[in-house]
């Protein structure tokens, strides 16, 4: 256990419809990381907050967003779905200074029918 | 860019084997590399990583892995393979001025008994 928490576990939801996935990074730690894994992409890194603010960003797409709150947690919004965005969504945390050092947690499994 | 490169999409072993999964960087400094674990269904979790020094590093579940600059590799060993570390292997490659990580493709290992 990464002391990453994330929920839900999995989601079924159709195409067009908006989804939220919430990420609570473990103790101590303020920067939180999103990550998309596929079959034909494999894992990809979307984006990072760190202590609220937005860091870097990666492949994100623009029907995505994520925010993290003042108390750390963060959520990522996914809009008007399609059936490619059916994948794996991780979040990571990582302390400061760590060096890249991330700790995963155990995903959020989006099925868009 | 920074990539990096897992040349085997799967690999069968031998409960008992000695196992060494190769991965190879692509990056103009040093970065920081990682090994993460994937058991199905599961998260991530970090094996091992290197950011300085000692070119010999040590993990958890007795994996190890060795930096080579000249070879830009990171390979991950193991002397002797148990059931139980059948999963997917990934490894990432960390920026010195980005936190983000950028993943291999992933080695699909599977321990025959």
């Amino acid at each position: 256990d990464s002391g990453v928490t994330q929920t839900p576990k999995h989601l079924i939801t159709a195409t067009g419809q908006r989804v939220t996935l919430r990420c609570s990074p473990r103790s101590g730690d303020l920067s939180v990381y999103w990550y998309q894994q596929s079959l034909d992409q494999g894992l990809q890194f979307l984006i990072q907050y760190y202590n609220g603010e937005e860091r870097a960003k990666g492949n994100i797409l623009e029907r995505f967003s994520a925010q993290q709150f003042p108390d750390l947690h963060s959520e990522l919004n996914l809009s008007s779905l399609e059936l490619g965005d059916s994948a794996l969504y991780f979040c990571a945390s990582s302390p400061p200074r760590a060096y890249n050092e991330q700790f995963f947690g155990p995903g959020t499994r989006l099925t868009v029918l | 860019a920074q990539s990096v490169t897992q040349p085997d999409i799967h690999i069968t072993v031998s409960e008992g084997a000695s196992l060494e999964l190769r991965c190879n960087y692509s990056y103009g400094a040093t970065p920081y590399l990682f090994w993460y674990v994937q058991s199905p269904g599961q998260g991530l979790q970090l094996l091992l990583k290197y950011f300085s020094g000692d070119t010999l590093v040590q993990g958890i579940k007795g994996f190890e892995a060795e930096f080579k600059r000249s070879q830009s590799s990171f390979n991950l060993r193991k002397p002797s393979v148990h059931w139980s570390d059948a999963a997917e292997y990934f490894c990432a490659v960390g920026a010195r001025n980005t936190d983000k990580l950028i993943f291999g493709t992933g080695t699909r290992l599977q321990v025959f008994p």
